[in-house]
């Protein structure tokens, strides 16, 4: 079946630093990623779908100078979170559409806590 | 635009006690529904998703939903539930087309109780 791994699990930074977070499908080419985050206690908001080879598609209110989306090949998509800052502490996790029998398929998701 | 709203902000149900977890969803396409599972501090998990067929589909854990097209409805159901299946539970609806992301409920907790 799909699946996409996702790196790092866990992450902890200063604040003010960068922190960039990989998702890969291993098994088949994602020609789109979706990225969601999600805060304690609530659910799955979409950030940004990202596509290979172009920019990336931004949700209202998802600060694009902020979070830079890179999806430089059918494989690896990446989220780097720059001048992190507390209010970034959060669940991050991404997604892709193999097909029709697989569905969505999720990365395991990265836990980012900025002190 | 595409919603899903799952009325239940929390649920607690007895051990042993049967479970029903309400969904209902708003879109323009086809519909393809999902249920998630997700355990504090974890990922998601899928239990169960419906594409087309049969409308009552069986997931794993012993959780099956039934996809009601006039209610626009994707209830999840178990009829006995475990300790373990104290969690949060996600309805999701998406087209699977590459470029559609899932869009989510705001979810339910279930809490178990002896």
């Amino acid at each position: 079946g799909a699946v996409v791994s996702q790196h790092p699990s866990r992450v902890i930074c200063k604040s003010g630093t960068s922190v960039k977070i990989e998702c890969r499908s291993l098994d088949f080419q994602a020609t789109t990623m979706f990225w969601y985050r999600q805060f304690p206690k609530q659910s799955l908001m979409l950030m940004a779908t990202s596509n290979e080879g172009s920019k990336a598609t931004y949700e209202q209110g998802v600060e694009k100078d902020k979070f830079l989306i890179n999806h430089a090949s059918l494989t690896l998509s990446t989220l780097t979170v720059t001048s992190a800052h507390p209010e970034d502490s959060s669940f991050y996790i991404c997604s892709a559409v193999q097909g029709y029998n697989y569905g969505y398929t999720f990365g395991s998701g990265t836990r980012l806590t900025v002190v | 635009a595409q919603s899903v709203t799952q009325p239940d902000i929390h649920i607690t149900v007895s051990e042993g006690a049967s479970l029903e977890l309400r969904c209902n969803y708003s879109y323009g396409a086809t519909p393809y529904l999902f249920w998630y599972v997700q355990s504090p501090g974890q990922g998601l998990q899928l239990l169960l998703k419906y594409f087309s067929g049969d409308t009552l589909v069986q997931g794993i854990k012993g959780f099956e939903a039934e996809f009601k097209r006039s209610q626009s409805s994707f209830n999840l159901r178990k009829p006995s539930v475990h300790w373990s299946d104290a969690a949060e539970y996600f309805c999701a609806v998406g087209a699977l087309s590459g470029n559609t992301p899932l869009v989510f409920g705001k979810g339910t907790r279930l809490s178990v109780i002896a």
